[in-house]
Formats: structure tokens, C-alpha cells, sequence
């Protein structure tokens, strides 16, 4: 199975920061790499497909890059609701198909 | 447009069974891919089961020859069997839609316990 590893589990930032979260997998996965976010109680929700897509109702500050086995998830300046926990996702070729244990951003 | 509602969760001694239902309105069923997705308390993400439009199903490791995941097409509704529950499987399960989910019900809350 192909194993997503996040870094970091967890970041403080501030209101305005621009936040960086990385995403290793165990082998290549091309670019079959989505990004969820999270807050407590609540579904995932897509952000990013495709390692670079942006979903559909997603503001333009989050983005999403990388290919092979690196990938990168940023968001450009940290707004208010942002604050919760992300999630990457790998759906390559045949499950099963897993998630990164997750990054939780908290206020600094 | 789009709803899924699971239900069926609950209480149940380690050992026993229970079946998990997904109701989709909005959306035929039998045309995606559909998922089950559960997540422990305080934990993370894990990918459980896909069932494929075609009619293929695959399971994580930590399931496979417990959990059985089906749909009945005439009722537009996904399930999922658990038998042999154990207490690592207490999670709140949800139903999504698609290789790459951007639709998910709410959850529903198994509680494997004596």
C-alpha cells in the first residue's frame, strides 16, 4: 500500500501568514494528490485536486503543486476560518487509497 | 441537488455485526464511485472501501474480509456490512462520492464496546 507521510503534524500561525504543508508518498503517485480540509464535528472538504486544481467555491489563496512523491499545499495569507486540520489524500490507480495523518493549524 | 445521509450506526459488543446505510438523493448511485471513509475519536482520515460504477469493490487492509461494501440500485443507497467488529473500529463512518470525494454525508457514529 502506498503510504502519504504529512509534515508538519502540527503549525501555529498567524492571521495573514502565508502557510506552507508538505506531503510525501511512498512511491509515485504522479499527480493523483488531493488536499481536504477539516473542522471539528464537520465533513472533509475539497480543496485541491489533482495536486494543483482548485475546487470549485475555493478561494484563490489556497494552492496546491508537486508531482511524483513531493507535494505542497499553501495558503497565500491565513484568514480567520482557515484554522482547522488538512488532510492529504492519494487516489492513484488501484486502491486502496489513503490519507496523510493530517497537519493541524491552530492560532498562534 | 446532492445529499448523503448515512445511518445505522450505534452501539455493539466486540464480535457482533452491523450494517451501515448511505440514502443519496441528487445522484444515481449506480453511475459513481462510492466510498466509505471513517475516522476514530480525536484521530485522523482512513480510507475504508470503494464500490465502482462497474461493480468492482476494493478494501483497506485493516477491513478486508470483515467489512462488505454494496448498493442497491433501486433504492440509491450504498451500504456497509461489519462483521467481526472490533474496538479499533469505533469511528464515525462516512459515505462519499466519487475517486475523489468532494461530496460526504454527515457521519454516522459506530461504537464498538462491551
Amino acid at each position: 500500500d502506498i503510504q502519504m507521510t504529512q509534515s508538519p503534524s502540527s503549525l501555529s500561525a498567524s492571521v495573514g501568514d502565508r502557510v506552507t504543508i508538505s506531503c510525501r508518498a511512498s512511491q509515485s503517485i504522479s499527480s493523483s494528490l488531493n488536499w481536504y480540509q477539516q473542522k471539528p464535528g464537520k465533513a472533509p472538504k475539497l480543496l485541491i485536486y489533482a495536486a494543483s486544481s482548485l475546487q470549485s467555491g475555493v478561494p484563490s489563496r489556497f494552492s496546491g503543486s508537486g508531482s511524483g512523491t513531493d507535494f505542497t499545499l499553501t495558503i497565500s495569507s491565513l484568514q480567520p476560518e482557515d484554522f482547522a486540520t488538512y488532510y492529504c489524500h492519494q487516489s492513484y490507480s488501484i486502491p486502496p487509497w489513503t490519507f496523510g495523518q493530517g497537519t493541524k493549524l491552530e492560532i498562534k | 441537488e446532492v445529499h448523503l445521509v448515512e445511518s445505522g450506526g450505534g452501539l455493539i459488543q466486540p464480535g457482533g455485526s452491523l450494517r451501515l446505510s448511505c440514502a443519496v438523493s441528487g445522484f444515481t448511485v449506480s453511475s459513481n464511485y462510492m466510498s466509505w471513509v471513517r475516522q476514530a475519536p480525536g484521530k485522523g482520515l482512513e480510507w475504508v472501501s470503494v464500490i465502482y460504477s462497474g461493480g468492482s469493490t476494493y478494501y483497506a487492509a485493516s477491513v478486508k474480509g470483515r467489512f462488505t461494501i454494496s448498493r442497491d440500485n433501486s433504492k440509491n443507497t450504498l451500504y456497509l456490512q461489519m462483521n467481526s467488529l472490533r474496538a479499533e473500529d469505533t469511528a464515525v463512518y462516512y459515505c462519499a462520492r466519487e475517486r475523489v470525494p468532494s461530496d460526504w454525508g454527515q457521519g454516522t457514529l459506530v461504537t464498538v464496546s462491551s
